[in-house]
């Protein structure tokens, strides 16, 4: 199975700061990696597919880059709604395993 | 609109049996892998299962298999996940999602989840 790594587990930010997660794969993934938000006691929600495309209607301030099997996922400037857990999650074998997330507060 | 509502989540005894239906409705559900994904309490997002658009393709994760069976009928829009020898560490949120390509042949990212139904296995 694929194993993910993400870091930092939590972060705590300001309003406007950039901030950055970073998920790595035990194999080359090639660029089959998703970027979920999981907001307090709500359904987790695609953000970023592919690695890089930014899912329809997710706000530009979310983006994400990488491939094989580094990766990292970009708040540009940090909303308050923003806050939650996000999840890496790669499909490029089966299991389609989620990473362990990161938790972004204020 | 599309939408995915799952029904069926109760509280059982461990070594029972439960069995959870998703409806979709506001897209063609019979052209759309979809999947099951639960959510232990506290816990990230674990994949379970799939099934292709067809229903022909079946996958489980390693901890599932030989106890629950995802299937579909698409002429219901509707998606189940059966599940037998229920343990204590199946309790969680069970998510319906579906696969974002249409007619895809490989995994796809998941783009649509329903709210989920709690499956609490406890004696």
């Amino acid at each position: 199975d694929v194993q993910l790594t993400q870091s930092p587990s939590s972060l705590s930010a300001s309003v406007g700061d950039r901030v950055t997660i970073t998920c790595q794969a035990s194999q080359d993934i090639s660029n089959s990696l998703n970027w979920y938000q999981q907001k307090p006691g709500k359904v987790p929600k695609l953000l970023i597919y592919d690695a890089s495309n930014l899912e329809e209607g997710v706000p530009s301030r979310f983006s994400g880059s990488g491939s094989e099997t580094d990766f990292t996922f970009t708040i540009s400037s940090l909303q308050p709604e923003d806050i939650g857990t996000y999840y890496c999650q790669q499909y490029d074998d089966l299991p389609p395993d989620f990473g362990p997330g990161t938790k972004v507060d204020l | 609109e599309v939408q995915l509502e799952e029904s069926g989540g109760r509280l059982v005894q461990p070594g029972g049996s439960l069995r959870l239906s998703c409806a979709a409705s506001g897209f063609t559900f019979s052209s759309f892998q979809m999947n099951w994904v639960r959510q232990a309490p506290g816990k990230g997002p674990e994949w379970i299962s799939y099934i292709s658009d067809s229903g022909s393709d079946t996958y489980y994760k390693d901890s599932v298999k030989g106890r629950f069976t995802i299937s579909r009928d698409n002429a219901k829009k509707s998606l189940y996940l059966q599940m037998t020898n229920l343990r204590v560490d199946d309790t969680a949120v069970y998510y319906c999602v579906r696969g974002k390509l249409e007619m895809a042949t490989i995994l796809n990212p998941f783009d649509v989840w329903g709210q989920g139904t709690l499956v609490s296995v406890s004696s």
